[in-house]
């Protein structure tokens, strides 16, 4: 199975500034890699697909890289909307596997 | 609109079974892969399940954890999915989440419905 690895687990960071969040494959998995944003009691929202590409209606602040098996998501400006806890998934290969997740507070 | 409805969760003892169902509306669901996605209390999410469409044979995938307990069906003409849980342990305690697969499948899942509670516990 591939194991997806987020770091940091916990992060506390404040309005406006500029946020990033990894996820490490335990093997090549292309760009096939999706990120997602989940509020408490809240289903997850569908973010990046590909690895880079914004799904549509989401905010231009958010943004994703990598390939193979290094991957980030970053927020350039931190807005109140967006504390939450974040998580990588990846669709190479079956099991599909959800990284642990990344909760990002208000510092 | 596309909206995604589970319903079926609850109370169950170990070693019993439950159905959950999944109700979606606002998009063509035949021709839609779809997903079964977990979350135990205060936990992250754990992939459970998955249908395939018609045109790839209502084939499907588990998770290793569920596999030969859990079955993933669908009903096209009703517009519905199914998570049929068999032999339930405490460990399956979760919010299970029904979720749209995307048109290219390996977007990951677009839409997700908002979860319903299924207790293992004597």
């Amino acid at each position: 199975d591939i194991q997806l690895t987020q770091s940091p687990s916990f992060l506390s960071a404040s309005v406006g500034d500029r946020v990033t969040i990894t996820c490490r494959a335990s093997q090549g998995i292309s760009s096939y890699l999706a990120w997602y944003q989940q509020k408490p009691g809240k289903a997850p929202k569908f973010l990046i697909y590909a690895a880079s590409t914004l799904q549509s209606g989401v905010p231009s602040r958010f943004s994703g890289s990598g390939s193979g098996t290094e991957f980030a998501l970053t927020i350039s400006s931190l807005q109140p909307e967006d504390f939450a806890t974040y998580y990588c998934q990846q669709l190479n290969g079956y099991p599909l596997t959800f990284g642990g997740g990344t909760k990002v507070e208000i510092k | 609109e596309v909206q995604l409805v589970e319903s079926g969760g609850g109370l169950v003892q170990p070693g019993g079974s439950l159905r959950l169902s999944c109700a979606v509306s606002g998009f063509t669901f035949s021709d839609h892969y779809m997903d079964w996605v977990r979350q135990a209390p205060g936990k992250g999410l754990e992939w459970v399940g998955r249908t395939r469409n018609k045109a790839n044979s209502y084939t499907t995938e588990y998770a290793a954890s569920v596999k030969g307990r859990f079955t993933v069906s669908r009903d096209d003409s009703k517009n519905s999915l199914y998570l049929q849980m068999n032999s339930l342990k405490t460990e399956d305690t979760a919010v299970y989440y029904c979720a749209r697969v995307a048109t290219v499948v390996t977007r990951g899942c677009d839409y997700w419905g908002q979860g319903t509670l299924v207790t293992v516990s004597s």
